[in-house]
């Protein structure tokens, strides 16, 4: 079964930092593009962050270089680091794949998300 | 950035009967476009990608059609399961952008 756990989330000051994980499982990992996409509460979708099957990676201008996207494929894992947090940046973090291993841009595969509150 | 609108903001249907959704880009994606189907308390479920191209599993009464800046997700025959909010992203450009959303609710 092609499964996507996120981990990671929680409760951090604004001017924190967070490590988010995605443990991928049910498909060769390394060949597909990996997203993180938020929700925050109430809200539809935003797309944060891709990194390739090159590890090329895009960014969300919102993001304004406050976090990192990786991925390392001995582990099928994706992170994204965050650091320099906003109370804007409360949502929650779903993982996703892209449906194709090429540049399909969309996302057959979510997980269930990890939560990310930014409050003092 | 490529701005999707979406139209309307909420569908009323009754049962059975036929559900268009409308999404408008800013500016041209070519086919690039997918569909999103979201129910309260779940992570999205991909429908459509290449504007008309059904995902797996996904039934024959979700049909996506359009090019260019214009698109329409169809549902032939609206089931209560259908019940959600539907989005639509373009794939054309960075950075990636959503729609809205529009909520289907039943009449």
């Amino acid at each position: 079964e092609v499964q996507l756990v996120e981990s990671g989330g929680g409760l951090v000051q604004p001017g924190g930092s967070l490590r988010l994980s995605c443990a991928a499982s049910g498909f060769t990992f390394s060949t597909y593009a990996m997203s993180w996409v938020r929700q925050a509460p109430g809200k539809g979708l935003e797309w944060v962050s891709t990194i390739g099957a090159g590890s090329d990676t895009h960014y969300a201008d919102s993001i304004n270089g406050r976090f990192t996207i990786s991925r390392d494929n001995s582990k099928s894992t994706l992170y994204l680091q965050m650091n320099s947090l906003r109370a804007e940046d409360t949502a929650l973090y779903y993982c996703a794949k892209y449906v194709l291993p090429g540049a399909a841009r969309s996302f057959d595969i979510w997980g269930r998300g990890t939560m990310v509150t930014v409050s003092s | 950035e490529i701005v999707m609108t979406q139209s309307p903001a909420t569908l009323s249907v009754s049962p059975g009967e036929r559900a268009t959704l409308s999404c408008r880009a800013s500016q041209s994606v070519s086919s690039k476009l997918a569909w999103y189907q979201q129910k309260p308390g779940q992570a999205p479920r991909l429908l459509i990608y290449g504007a008309s191209t059904r995902a797996a599993s996904i039934p024959a009464r979700f049909s996506g059609s359009g090019s260019g800046t214009e698109f329409t997700l169809t549902i032939s025959s609206l089931q209560s399961e259908d019940l959600a909010i539907y989005y639509c992203q373009q794939c054309h450009d960075w950075p990636l952008t959503f729609g809205e959303g529009t909520r289907v609710e039943m009449k």
